[in-house]
């Protein structure tokens, strides 16, 4: 079937150091894929997106990579702080289907 | 702007009753939409709207019914609620029709819990 997912539920870092969210999905129509950021209590907020004619876009301290041949995307967040903390969500547009998500926790 | 509106923030029904979650946006959006957050579950869509006049079901629109009158509002109907209601409602919007092509706006959502 098609799914979107997420390979660990949980990722805890330190302070200061890099992090790596991965997301894989199955089969797409869509050449659109988003990375959502919720903190406890909010809606997701939208952080950076990606078309797959593209390998890698970046924003302030965020890169997105999208591996097309095994269907896996990634998204990197430089020197994670501590209001990181959050459940990111990659969503791919064809299904408008959401991952569960992975919990970022960063700790001092 | 305000962005997407949603009321109330809390609500808590007894089984067999009706409610009407609201939401808004006042970023003139074409593209309206509801999800549900379960724990462990993600976001599921319930159901979406492309423009004013035009609806259609998600993945899990059963036991919820929606209207789009204008394109400012979008409100959700809970006709006789059920204990497997209670979550959290997302309202998303975007501002393209072509929804495959534009980010989704999100409202703070509406915790429901039915007993």
């Amino acid at each position: 079937g098609e799914s979107v997912g997420l390979h660990l539920p949980t990722l805890s870092v330190q302070e200061g150091d890099n992090s790596i969210i991965n997301c894989a999905y199955s089969n797409s129509a869509s050449d659109y894929f988003i990375w959502y950021k919720q903190e406890s209590g909010k809606g997701p907020q939208f952080i950076i997106d990606i078309r797959s004619n593209m390998d890698k876009r970046q924003g302030q301290r965020v890169t997105v990579l999208l591996n097309k041949t095994v269907k896996h995307l990634s998204l990197q967040i430089a020197a994670t702080q501590p209001g990181d903390s959050a459940v990111y969500f990659c969503f791919n547009t064809d299904k408008l289907i959401f991952g569960t998500g992975t919990r970022l926790q960063v700790f001092p | 702007n305000a962005g997407v509106t949603q009321t109330p923030k809390f609500q808590v029904l007894k089984t067999g009753q009706s409610m009407t979650l609201q939401c808004a946006q006042d970023m003139n959006h074409e593209y309206m939409s509801w999800y549900r957050q379960d724990p462990g579950m993600g976001l599921r869509l319930i159901h979406y709207s492309v423009g004013a006049g035009i609806t259609d079901q998600g993945e899990v629109p059963n036991g919820y019914n929606v209207s789009r009158s204008t394109t400012e509002d979008f409100p959700l109907r809970l006709l006789s609620a059920a204990p497997s209601q209670t979550s959290v409602y997302f309202c998303a919007s975007s501002y393209q029709r072509d929804y495959y092509n534009s980010p989704l706006h999100f409202g703070n959502g509406t915790r429901l819990t039915v007993t």
